[in-house]
């Protein structure tokens, strides 16, 4: 596609279920970034991936957060035993990689655990 | 953590006037870049500035780059009713992209 996919565009799940968030970066960009967003700030930085590896996931929250990009494409945000602080719109932007390169983002996932 | 702040954190102006938000960040950046966000969905992208650039255009858009104040500001010029959204600016060091909370403006018909 042209631009970045998120799936599902809405999540809305029980308190101590299982979810797991999709993202289709642009053809041919190797980083790919998840952000969460909270009403009313900034995105905030989750995950970053080079290619396969995940470079830096120092923004994950705890160990219930896990994201994975098996094949260097498509990317899963993986969310263990639900909590209601965890509804947010979940972000996806993917890049060419380089230093100074625009990074580009998805509708995002707006989950809400209830 | 949120790097940039931006200033102010609302803004209300007629349509046709200008607008102009500003960021300040703390560390060193190689770049500084610009999104518009409507409904707080999806972020478009605007502008990238580089570190070693002092100002940018794109149609109605200016954006200037003080690294010495470690500041930039974003000008919409002519502003039309469909600027309204929030802005945030995001500094780039490395890989990474951080964000401020970011300015709301509401352009008046």
């Amino acid at each position: 596609g042209a631009g970045v996919s998120q799936t599902p565009s809405n999540k809305v799940t029980e308190k101590g279920k299982y979810v797991e968030l999709r993202c289709d970066p642009i053809s041919g960009h190797t980083a790919l970034y998840w952000y969460r967003q909270s009403l009313g700030q900034g995105p905030e930085f989750l995950i970053y991936f080079q290619g396969t590896g995940a470079a830096d996931d120092s923004g994950l929250p705890n160990d219930r957060f896990f994201a994975v990009r098996p094949e260097g494409s498509v990317s899963t945000l993986k969310i263990q035993r639900t909590e209601r602080g965890d509804s947010a719109v979940y972000l996806c932007a993917s890049s060419l990689g380089y230093k100074n390169t625009e990074a580009f983002f998805g509708q995002g996932t707006r989950l809400t655990v209830v | 953590s949120q790097q940039g702040e931006e200033d102010p954190q609302a803004l209300s102006i007629q349509e046709g006037e200008n607008a102009t938000m500003n960021c300040s960040y703390k560390t060193s950046i190689n770049n500084l870049q610009w999104y518009r966000q409507n409904s707080g969905r999806g972020l478009v992208h605007l502008i990238l500035i580089r570190s070693n650039e002092r100002e940018k255009h794109s149609g109605r858009l200016r954006v200037t780059l003080d690294t010495s104040k470690k500041s930039s500001s974003l000008l919409i010029t002519a502003s039309r009713a469909a600027d309204t959204a929030s802005y945030f600016c995001a500094t780039g060091h490395d890989y990474k992209l951080s964000f401020g909370a970011g300015t709301t403006v509401t352009v008046r018909a």
